[in-house]
């Protein structure tokens, strides 16, 4: 497994600012991933973050909503940019440590975020 | 169609009892999958994972895999209270090159 670890572990934001939540891994990893959950739902791909190039976006997440940096092979940020209530959600980031697509996904203990 | 579908929940069981959650996709070409539980305010745990057709077992954990009927459960032994939890399978399909997850199905075990 990995050890990682998120800050913050939960903010409360007010609407239309923007946080940005960390994420640090105990080794070098290729492979970030970062997820949004939802109230009562499971969990969506934001983005693929490998260090060295640009972050790969899903349909439905742009870049100017969620920048995400990835400065070396142990970090990696989110920013939740001009934030509504309606990204009020949990935010996960994951790890594959092999570098092999499909590997399995070790996740952070999340934050939880509340935009008032 | 969503691409992984788990049987409904809420799940019930008593203390001792065999628990069955159940998972399809529709990816066929896809090659990894998984189990995560996930406690209530926390992120999720791997349980396990399996990629090739038939019973991978471990401890009271079996995962099955069917590729052909696009097919995996996990089957839990012995349940405890302490496995009542959310279980989330995902799927790592190779089209898209992502972990999809389903919606998860939410399991209590009685005492």
């Amino acid at each position: 497994s990995a050890v990682i670890s998120q800050k913050p572990s939960r903010d409360i934001c007010q609407r239309g600012t923007s946080l940005t939540i960390q994420c640090q891994v105990d080794s070098q990893v290729t492979m970030m991933f970062w997820y949004r959950q939802q109230p009562g739902q499971s969990l969506t791909l934001i983005a693929t973050a490998n260090q060295g190039s640009e972050a790969t976006y899903e349909s439905g997440f742009v870049i100017d909503k969620f920048p995400i940096s990835r400065p070396n092979l142990t970090f990696s940020t989110l920013t939740v940019s001009n934030m509504s209530p309606e990204d009020s959600s949990i935010y996960l980031c994951s790890v594959e440590r092999s570098g092999r697509a499909g590997d399995t996904q070790y996740f952070g203990p999340g934050t939880r975020l509340t935009v008032l | 169609q969503k691409e992984v579908e788990q049987n409904s929940g809420p799940l019930s069981v008593p203390e001792g009892a065999i628990a069955s959650l159940n998972c399809t996709y529709s990816d066929r070409g896809s090659q990894s999958f998984f189990w995560y539980r996930q406690y209530s305010g926390k992120s999720p745990e791997l349980i396990m994972f399996i990629y090739s057709n038939g019973d991978k077992e471990d401890g009271r954990f079996t995962a099955q895999l069917n590729k052909a009927s696009q097919y995996v459960s996990l089957l839990i032994r012995d349940s405890q209270p302490s496995d009542s939890a959310t279980y989330l399978c995902a799927v790592w399909e190779t089209s898209g090159s992502r972990l999809t997850f389903g919606e998860g199905t939410q399991l209590t075990v009685n005492p």
